[in-house]
C-alpha cells in the first residue's frame, strides 16, 4: 500500500525565514508526486506536479524538488499569506486516484 | 468555468439521520472523486467515477455510503445511518483524463471543491 509521511508536522516561522518541508513515500512505481495548499475549511488547490528525480518546480516564494525516495517543498523568504497546510501526495503508475500525506501546518508570523 | 462546487456547505445532522451531499465538477471534466478528511489529517480516497460508472469504491466505503453520478455530471454522496465517526469534510474533486503530458496521459491534477463538513451529533 503507498505511503506517504510528511514532516514536520507543523513548522512556525517568522516572515523571511526560510524553511524546508519533507515528503517521503513508498510506492510501488511512481505516476506522479502532488503538492496541494489547503486554507483552513477549504479544499486543497493544487500548486505542482513532479515526474520523475531531479525534476524541480517553482511558483512564486515556493520551490518543489523529488529525489526517489522523497520530495522536498523549500519556502523562501515566506509571508503572512504563505500560512497553509500543504499536503503531498502520490499517483502510482497503475491508477490516477492520489494517495495523501496528513499534511504540515505553515505558520507565517509578521 | 466557476470551479467543482459542493453543497451544502456545512451539514448538522443526528446519529442515524440520512444525508446527501451534491458535488458539480468542472464541465467536461470526465473523472470525479469523493474524499474524506479528518482534523489533522490529508485526504482520503472514497471513490471515483469515469463518466457515469463508478469504477472504484475504497474499503472505508462502508455499505451505507453510495454515490451516484447520473448522465455522468454532477454526482451525490449519501450516507445512511450517520453515525458520529462520519463527521469529517466530505471533499469532492474532478481532472480531465483526456488531457495528457507530451503523450503520457493523465497529469492527475484534481482539482477540489470546497467541500461539505458534517457533524453527526
Amino acid at each position: 500500500e503507498d505511503q506517504v509521511t510528511q514532516s514536520p508536522e507543523a513548522l512556525r516561522l517568522q516572515e523571511g525565514e526560510s524553511s524546508s518541508l519533507n515528503c517521503s513515500y513508498t510506492v510501488s512505481g511512481l505516476r506522479g508526486l502532488f503538492w496541494y495548499r489547503q486554507d483552513p475549511g477549504k479544499g486543497p488547490e493544487f500548486l505542482f506536479t513532479l515526474y520523475s528525480a531531479g525534476e524541480e518546480k517553482e511558483k512564486e516564494r515556493l520551490k518543489a524538488t523529488l529525489t526517489k525516495k522523497e520530495s522536498f517543498l523549500h519556502i523562501t523568504a515566506p509571508k503572512p499569506e504563505d500560512s497553509a497546510t500543504y499536503l503531498c501526495a502520490v499517483q502510482p503508475p497503475s491508477d490516477y486516484k492520489l494517495s495523501f500525506g496528513a499534511g504540515t501546518t505553515v505558520t507565517v508570523r509578521a | 468555468d466557476t470551479g467543482v462546487s459542493q453543497n451544502p456547505r456545512h451539514k448538522i445532522t443526528k446519529r442515524g439521520q440520512n444525508v446527501t451531499f451534491r458535488c458539480d465538477p468542472i464541465s467536461e471534466h470526465n473523472r470525479l472523486y469523493w474524499y474524506r478528511q479528518t482534523l489533522g489529517q490529508g485526504p482520503e480516497f472514497l471513490t471515483y467515477f469515469q463518466n457515469e460508472a463508478q469504477l472504484e469504491k475504497s474499503r472505508l466505503l462502508s455499505d451505507r455510503f453510495s454515490a451516484e453520478r447520473p448522465k455522468g455530471s454532477f454526482s451525490t454522496l449519501e450516507i445512511q445511518r450517520t453515525e458520529q465517526g462520519d463527521s469529517a469534510m466530505y471533499l469532492c474533486a474532478s481532472s480531465d483524463t483526456r488531457k495528457g503530458l507530451a503523450g503520457v496521459g493523465h497529469t492527475g491534477e484534481l482539482f477540489f471543491g470546497e467541500g461539505s463538513r458534517l457533524t453527526v451529533l
